[in-house]
């Protein structure tokens, strides 16, 4: 089975600042890497799909990269409502598996 | 607009069983794989299970594999899980998931209803 590694596990940045988050697979993936965006009591939200393609409705600000084994998620101004946990997911191989997530959080 | 609504979740002693169902509407429900992902308290989320458009596929982490059985009826538009032999380490929000595509394999998911809670415990 292939495993998700986040980092860093909580990153604190202030509104209007960029967040880098990362996300590495124990082996390649190819493109097939989603992002997920869940806010406290609420269900996941995808973002990005195919690691790099914003899913419908998704700010321009959101921006994913990379392949095979390290992608990243790029928010490039936070706004408010950004702050949430933010989890990858790989559906290259069964299982699909996610990563343990990325808490962003106020700074 | 795309709905996912489960429901059938609860408190259940170890051993026991429970049947979650999801309603789904606002898509043509037989077209896309579903699944089943769960999140215990505080926690990630962990893939369960999925099931192909028609029904034919059905695919399981190996933590449920021959205690939970994933079922479709596309003429109600409605997704289940039947859960058997329950744990105390299934306790977690259950949520219903839309694939993109018809196929289980291979698939993001890009609508997620807003979950049951499913404790298990004596």
């Amino acid at each position: 089975e292939i495993v998700m590694t986040q980092s860093p596990a909580t990153l604190s940045v202030s509104p209007g600042e960029r967040a880098t988050l990362s996300c590495r697979a124990s082996q390649s993936v190819s493109s097939n890497l989603a992002w997920y965006q869940q806010k406290p009591g609420q269900a996941p939200r995808l973002l990005i799909y195919g690691a790099s393609t914003r899913a419908t409705g998704i700010p321009a600000r959101f921006s994913g990269s990379g392949s095979g084994t390290e992608f990243t998620l790029t928010i490039s101004s936070l706004q408010s409502e950004d702050f949430a946990v933010y989890y990858c997911q790989q559906y290259n191989n069964w299982p699909p598996r996610f990563g343990q997530g990325t808490k962003v959080e106020i700074k | 607009e795309v709905q996912l609504l489960e429901s059938g979740g609860g408190l259940v002693q170890p051993g026991g069983s429970l049947r979650l169902s999801c309603a789904a509407s606002g898509f043509t429900f037989s077209s896309y794989a579903m699944s089943w992902v769960r999140q215990a308290p505080g926690k990630g989320l962990e893939w369960v299970s999925a099931i192909s458009g028609s029904g034919g596929s059905t695919y399981y982490a190996d933590s449920v594999k021959g205690r939970f059985t994933i079922s479709r009826d596309n003429s109600k538009n409605t997704l289940y899980l039947q859960m058997n032999s329950l744990r105390a380490e299934d306790t977690a929000v259950y949520y219903c998931a839309k694939a993109t595509k018809s196929i289980a394999a291979r698939q993001s998911f890009d609508y997620w209803g807003q979950g049951t809670l499913v404790t298990v415990s004596s």
